[in-house]
């Protein structure tokens, strides 16, 4: 089992440009979460999907930011255009089912907007 | 509008069991404690939740009063490898709109 995959680890990109963020659920997972953290908020969830669909996307900042889920175990984060005030960690997690809260982070991507 | 109350920070001594207390006096019938932690640059990794029971698995113990308004969380023999940020959450499981609120939980630091 190899986890929850997120990829690019690192992005460093600079003010203005689309950066896109990738995350592979578990296998067999049906939930998906999208959190960012950072010093000043902590761990907070911006969105979550449920069999591919957006359950919440209440902390979803503003318009700039987008989920999608393409496949059921597949999902992006898109920002577009992103600020440097978007420098944070995000992180994907997956559970296996809507309303089980045993969610299997992935490692992150670190996040620089210049 | 946090749920839960956790001291900002603990220390621990290496081999010795440390002791996590958490605060939850709001907490309702069909609410469940979690336990998880995140160790540093990593994502966070769960260990262990509980309705009213006492709970053990090979990572924890967590201890429920009898009233549900207080958990505490043991690690029963700390290793350096423990040094993490814990986090304490209630949550409603099963509920049609969960979701996972984390606040600033509890840094413990294992000092060899």
């Amino acid at each position: 089992d190899a986890g929850v995959i997120q990829s690019p680890r690192h992005e460093v990109t600079e003010m203005g440009q689309e950066v896109t963020l990738r995350c592979k659920l578990i296998s067999g997972h049906n939930s998906l979460f999208w959190y960012r953290q950072t010093m000043m908020r902590g761990l907070e969830l911006l969105i979550y999907f449920n069999n591919n669909v957006p359950i919440d996307d209440s902390g979803m900042p503003e318009d700039r930011f987008s989920a999608k889920m393409p496949n059921a175990s597949f999902s992006t984060l898109k920002i577009q255009p992103s600020e440097p005030r978007d420098s944070a960690v995000y992180f994907c997690a997956s559970s296996l089912r809507q309303g089980q809260e045993t969610q299997y982070f992935g490692p992150g991507t670190r996040l620089l907007v210049l | 509008d946090a749920k839960t109350t956790q001291p900002p920070s603990m220390d621990c001594a290496e081999g010795r069991a440390a002791n996590l207390p958490c605060n939850h006096s709001t907490i309702s019938g069909n609410e469940y404690v979690y336990w998880y932690r995140q160790i540093h640059s990593q994502g966070p990794q769960y260990i262990i939740h509980g309705l009213k029971n006492n709970e053990t698995n090979e990572m924890a113990s967590l201890i429920i009063t009898e009233d549900r308004k207080s958990s505490t969380l043991i690690l029963p023999h700390a290793t350096l490898r423990d040094t993490a940020v814990y986090y304490c959450i209630v949550t409603d499981s099963g509920g049609s709109n969960y979701k996972l609120t984390f606040g600033k939980g509890t840094l413990l630091t294992v000092n060899p």
